[in-house]
């Protein structure tokens, strides 16, 4: 069966200090992987995606992520955090369902950034 | 600018009650999800459509319901609300049946159930 596992629950780093966020698949095939952002009191904002192609993937608001099929994970990165960045964090896959495709979400990953 | 729209941000619902969370999108989309937002347990699908008056159960069905009489419009109904319905419930829509499109969530409705 498909899932996403995301190991950390809560990170905390110094502002302007460095961020991976991990991200962890199961998926017999070759995935459809997401970033998701959730501000407080939010929807979900897409950070980026990766269905093919270059491994390393660049999104909005200074985040990469890349895909390494040998490990299964599609790790979230940002050189330089900012305060603003504090805010949940969600892994996905995508996986076909009854006439679609569904997302399978992660647990999710709460950053926090300290001044 | 894209637009999806739940009509409440929040709502205490008495045990038994039948409750109704209304969620539109401006975008034309053909598929639209609804998802229960839990601490430590992410985002778990509980129903989907593909198109009009088609409905799919997703992960989690069980308690809901759901209706989706126009293209805009997707309503999920908890039948009888319970005290383990309390949580956040987001409405997403995506353009088609592709992956490589994106999803838009709306803000949310946090669910009490006294």
């Amino acid at each position: 069966a498909q899932s996403v596992t995301q190991p950390d629950i809560h990170i905390t780093v110094s502002e302007g200090a460095s961020l991976e966020l991990r991200c962890n698949y199961s998926y017999g095939a070759t995935p459809y992987l997401f970033w998701y952002v959730q501000s407080p009191g939010q929807g979900l904002q897409l950070l980026l995606k990766y269905f093919s192609g270059d491994t390393l993937v660049q999104g909005i608001k200074g985040f990469e992520a890349e895909f390494k099929r040998s490990q299964s994970s599609f790790n979230l990165r940002k050189p330089s955090v900012h305060w603003s960045d504090a805010a949940e964090y969600f892994c996905a896959v995508g996986a076909p369902t009854s006439g679609t495709y569904k997302y399978i979400f992660g647990t999710g990953t709460r950053l926090k950034v300290l001044a | 600018d894209v637009k999806v729209t739940q009509s409440s941000r929040y709502l205490v619902k008495r045990t038994g009650e039948k409750v109704f969370l209304e969620c539109v999108q401006d975008m034309d989309h053909e598929n639209m999800f609804w998802y229960r937002q839990d601490p430590g347990l992410g985002l778990r699908l509980i129903y989907f459509s593909y198109d009009v008056k088609m409905k799919e159960k997703g992960d989690i069905p069980e308690g809901y319901s759901v209706s989706r009489e126009k293209k805009e419009r997707f309503s999920l109904i908890l039948e009888s609300a319970s005290t383990n319905q309390t949580s956040m419930y987001l409405c997403a829509s995506r353009l088609g049946d592709r992956l490589n499109t994106e999803a838009f969530f709306g803000q949310g409705t946090r669910l009490t159930v006294v």
